[in-house]
């Protein structure tokens, strides 16, 4: 059970927009701690894609966004394209376990 | 561009101590604004912060693996390194070491901090 909640699965048919939640506590993302997405296409290392709730790193195309409001945070996906198809992972930081902790992932499969 | 690459034992056995190793090249593993850690994943399940250390020596642990986890670093040869002891099959996992960016968030009052690069992972599988 992670501390922070992820749907296991959410899909999309080319060119649609999707979004995929991350839904903390009072100890994470309640308390105004950064959160953080990352992309893993199976079989890689997973890559960073949002940083600090909203920042996209050199690289990463605006069709990604992240936000954040209260205890979730959400990371959409604009003109979904075939190589979107990967699992995505939250991570922030939680005051109770003094440490990092990671979303249990979302599978996304484009249609 | 900054690399890391991990090595170390493939399989170990039950009880006995899961050593790694990761290299950093195209940079300095003593910059300051940076951490280092590792985390795990188990086949076909998620992400786990197991640790993250500083070049200076600094550690922090994943509470969950804390009385199991030791840290280091060599700054002479750009490399940090995990041990993980009394391992048993639910340690079997992909090991990913990474650089974690540092900064502090002066809104909450806190260092916050990200894996903004990774290396590619070795499978470590615990079996007799």
């Amino acid at each position: 059970q992670s501390v922070l909640t992820q749907p296991p699965s959410v899909s999309g048919a080319p060119g649609q927009r999707v979004t995929i939640s991350c839904t903390g506590s009072s100890s994470n993302i309640g308390a105004g701690y950064d959160v953080h997405w990352y992309q893993q296409v199976p079989g890689t290392a997973p890559k960073v894609l949002i940083y600090r709730n909203t920042n996209r790193p050199s690289g990463v195309p605006d069709r990604f966004s992240g936000s954040k409001s209260g205890t979730s945070a959400s990371l959409a996906i604009t003109g979904l394209q075939a190589e979107d198809a990967a699992d995505y992972y939250c991570q922030s930081y939680d005051s109770s376990l003094s440490g990092s902790v990671f979303g249990g992932g979302t599978k996304l499969t484009v249609l | 561009q900054l690399q890391l690459q991990e090595s170390g034992s493939g399989l170990v056995k039950p009880s006995e101590t899961l050593s790694l190793t990761c290299t950093v090249s195209g940079g300095s593993i003593s910059s300051s604004s940076y951490y280092w850690g590792w985390i795990r994943q188990p086949p076909g399940k998620g992400l786990e912060w197991i640790g993250s250390i500083y070049f200076s020596g600094s550690t922090y642990y994943n509470p969950s693996l804390k009385s199991r986890v030791t840290m280091s670093v060599d700054t002479s040869k750009n490399q940090f390194s995990l041990k993980l002891s009394s391992v048993t099959a639910a340690d079997t996992a992909i090991y990913y070491c990474a650089r974690l960016y540092s900064g502090y968030n002066w809104g909450s009052s806190y260092h916050y901090y990200y894996m903004d690069v990774w290396g590619k992972g070795t499978t470590v599988t615990v079996s007799s």
